[in-house]
C-alpha cells in the first residue's frame, strides 16, 4: 500500500540532543500529523497540522506543515530518554475526494536515546 | 473518560480460520476506522465506518469486511486467514475533523 517517505529510518543520539525527521509525499494533503507508537500500543496523536505553512509546537516539540503542503517535518528539542520510540507522520487527503478520512502514514522513525 | 478500546488485545488463529476483532469507540466519537500494522512498517488503511455504513476502503481483499453499531462500536471480520494477515490491528476513532484517537491494538497471530 501508499507510505509516506518518512527520514531518517532510525536515529541515535544522546540526551540533550536536538533531533529532526520529515515526511514528503507526492500527493498534496490538508491534514499532517505526528504520532507516537510505544511497544505493545497504538500511535499517540502528538501534533496536528491543518493549514499549509503552519509552525505548532506542543512542549518540546515543533512541527511544520510543508508550503507545497506535500512534506512535513518534526523537531524535538533537548531529548530525554522517555523521548524513545516510533514516530509516525500521517497525511489526510483534501475534503470531497475519494480518499477522505483515510490517513496515510510513514514508516516510522525509531528514536533511541542514550543517557 | 475512556480512549479507544479494542479487544482482545493478543489472539492466536490457525489458517483458514475466520477472525472477529472488536472497537469501541472514544465517547463522543462517531466513525471508526481499521488499520493494519505488520512489523516494522506505518499502519494501513483497511476501512472506515460511519452511520453504520463503510464510507471508505483501502486496498484490502473482500476477505476483510466490517460492521457498525448504532452505539458506533465497530467489528472487523477477517475470513480464510493467512499467514501473511499477522499484523496489529489498530482501530481509531475520530467525530469531524478532530485529529484520530487509537486504541491499543488487537496483536493476530497466525500460525
Amino acid at each position: 500500500g501508499q507510505q509516506l517517505n518518512q527520514s531518517p529510518q532510525s536515529m541515535f543520539i544522546q540526551e540533550g540532543e536536538d533531533v529532526s525527521m520529515n515526511c514528503t509525499s507526492s500527493s498534496i494533503f490538508n491534514t499532517w500529523l505526528w504520532y507516537k507508537q510505544d511497544p505493545g500500543e497504538g500511535p499517540v496523536l502528538l501534533i496536528a497540522l491543518y493549514k499549509a505553512g503552519e509552525l505548532t509546537s506542543n512542549g518540546r516539540l515543533t512541527a511544520q506543515f510543508g508550503i507545497t503542503r506535500k512534506d512535513s517535518f518534526l523537531n524535538i528539542s533537548a531529548s530525554i530518554p522517555s523521548d524513545v520510540g516510533i514516530y509516525f507522520c500521517a497525511g489526510q487527503p483534501p475534503a470531497g475526494g475519494t480518499s477522505y478520512g483515510k490517513l496515510t502514514f510513514g514508516q516510522g522513525t525509531i528514536l533511541t536515546v542514550h543517557p | 473518560d475512556a480512549g479507544v478500546t479494542q479487544s482482545p488485545t493478543h489472539l492466536i488463529k490457525t489458517r483458514g480460520q475466520q477472525v472477529t476483532l472488536r472497537c469501541s469507540p472514544k465517547s463522543g466519537h462517531d466513525t471508526v476506522s481499521w488499520y493494519q500494522q505488520a512489523l516494522g512498517q506505518g499502519p494501513q488503511f483497511i476501512f472506515q465506518y460511519y452511520e453504520e455504513e463503510e464510507r471508505q476502503r483501502g486496498n484490502f481483499p473482500d476477505r476483510f469486511s466490517g460492521h457498525q453499531f448504532p452505539n458506533y462500536s465497530s467489528e472487523l471480520n477477517v475470513n480464510a486467514l493467512l499467514l501473511g494477515d499477522s499484523a496489529l490491528y489498530l482501530c481509531a476513532s475520530s467525530w469531524g475533523t478532530d485529529g484520530y484517537t487509537f486504541g491499543s491494538g488487537t496483536r493476530l497471530t497466525v500460525v
